[in-house]
């Protein structure tokens, strides 16, 4: 069975720092592995996803992930954080059709 | 492109009543998902569609709950009677597919008194 663990509940980190959002998979075969972003009141957007290639998958609004087979994780990362990035962030993985979300983990930026 | 529309946004109604949830995907998307998000809970899928066809409905929480989609253009989620623990954000998403990613309404925040 697939499932993706979120450990952090919430990350802080000053504006202008390098932001890090952890994630885990454990999942059969090759992963499809994505991350979306929720912002109050709306739906879940796409970010970034793996599903082959180059481990290093860069994504949206400056964000990139990094998928490392060895550790089964897919961390998202950016170099400089906005306050713009407090929101709600989703680890999610899946096969074909159906994808298995994490917890979600709030991202807190301060100015 | 619209995305997908989720209608209505708001819903507060009382216990016992009937709620439906309306949702059109993105046109050309053949895979449509419905998802349910609470706080206890976080974000689960309740059943999805492929080419109008129910695939996996393990989620549905119980038979008050049933999802119809009588087109490639439109899907209802239907909860009837409704009970206060239903109230929760219901989302709708689509996607083309073979990995692609699924694409998200924004919700209808659902309240039962």
């Amino acid at each position: 069975a697939q499932s993706v663990a979120q450990p952090e509940d919430q990350v802080n980190v000053a504006e202008g720092n390098p932001l890090t959002v952890k994630c885990t998979y454990s999942v059969s075969g090759n992963p499809y592995l994505f991350w979306y972003v929720q912002y109050p009141n709306r739906g879940l957007q796409f970010l970034l996803k793996y599903i082959t290639g180059d481990n290093l998958v860069k994504g949206s609004y400056g964000f990139e992930a990094e998928f490392n087979k060895s550790q089964t994780s897919f961390h998202l990362k950016k170099p400089s954080a906005l306050v713009s990035d407090s929101a709600l962030y989703f680890c999610a993985s899946g096969g074909f059709q159906k994808l298995v979300f994490g917890t979600g983990t709030r991202l807190l930026v301060s100015p | 492109d619209a995305g997908v529309i989720q209608s209505p946004r708001h819903e507060v109604t009382e216990m016992g009543q009937e709620v439906t949830l309306r949702c059109k995907p993105i046109s050309g998307h053949n895979s449509l998902f419905w998802y349910r998000q609470t706080m206890m809970r976080g974000l689960e899928l309740l059943i999805y569609f492929n080419n109008n066809v129910p695939i996996d409905d393990s989620g549905m929480p119980e038979d008050r709950f049933s999802a119809k989609m009588p087109n490639a253009s439109f899907s209802t989620l239907k909860i009837q009677p409704s009970e206060p623990r239903d109230s929760a954000v219901y989302f709708c998403a689509s996607s083309p597919g073979g990995g692609q990613p699924q694409h998200f309404g924004d919700g209808t925040r659902l309240s039962i008194l």
